[in-house]
């Protein structure tokens, strides 16, 4: 069965400094691995994914994200938070064929000015 | 282009009593998907179709709930009678028929069931 921890319930970081929110998967077969953030009283919006090829993965605003297939891990990155960024953010997995996206529980993201 | 909308934003009801929640896909989407989120905890899969048809009910959490998508257009979720648990976000999503295609959400519809 497919599934996907994001161990850290929230995340601190300085406006300016790097970020990491964290991503481990299981999955059978090849993944297909996305990124979505949701805003206050909004839905989720898609960030970014990784279906195949070059494991350094650029989205939308400014993040990334790393496929690691030996520590199945598909950890988000933006080299400098802004205040803007604070959101909850939730990492995503699917298996090959239209097997169904199965989420993580999601990680606060709080950047402070 | 319009994104999947969602109706109601918000519904509060009454144990027992019945709620019915609308979804509108991204036009030529075939695939819709229903998900929830019960406070703090993972996002849950709840049914897919792929047009009129149920791919995947694996994730409806019993016959309470009823989902149906006529015609292959809009898609309903009904809540029937409605119990405690079942108070959550319940999000919509559409998306184009390939297995690497991201879902497109809506809004989600906040249902709280007192």
């Amino acid at each position: 069965a497919q599934s996907v921890a994001q161990p850290e319930d929230q995340v601190n970081v300085a406006e300016g400094n790097p970020l990491t929110v964290k991503c481990t998967y299981s999955v059978s077969g090849n993944p297909y691995l996305f990124w979505y953030v949701q805003y206050p009283n909004r839905g989720l919006q898609f960030l970014l994914k990784y279906i195949t090829g070059d494991n350094l993965v650029k989205g939308s605003y400014g993040f990334e994200a790393e496929f690691n297939k030996s520590q199945t891990s598909f950890h988000l990155k933006k080299p400098s938070a802004l205040v803007s960024d604070s959101a909850l953010y939730f990492c995503a997995v699917r298996g090959t064929g239209f097997q169904k996206l199965v989420f993580g529980t999601g990680t606060r993201l709080l950047v402070s000015p | 282009e319009a994104g999947v909308t969602q109706f109601p934003s918000h519904s509060v009801i009454e144990k027992g009593q019945t709620v019915t929640l609308r979804c509108d896909p991204i036009s030529g989407h075939d695939n819709l998907y229903w998900y929830r989120r019960v406070m703090g905890k993972e996002i849950k899969f709840l049914l897919h179709f792929v047009k009129e048809s149920k791919q995947d009910e694996s994730g409806m959490p019993n016959n309470r709930f009823l989902a149906e998508r006529t015609g292959g257009t809009y898609s309903t979720l009904k809540v029937q009678p409605a119990e405690l648990e079942d108070s959550g976000v319940y999000f919509c999503a559409s998306s184009q028929r390939t297995s690497a295609g991201e879902l497109f959400f809506g809004e989600g519809s906040r249902l709280t069931v007192l």
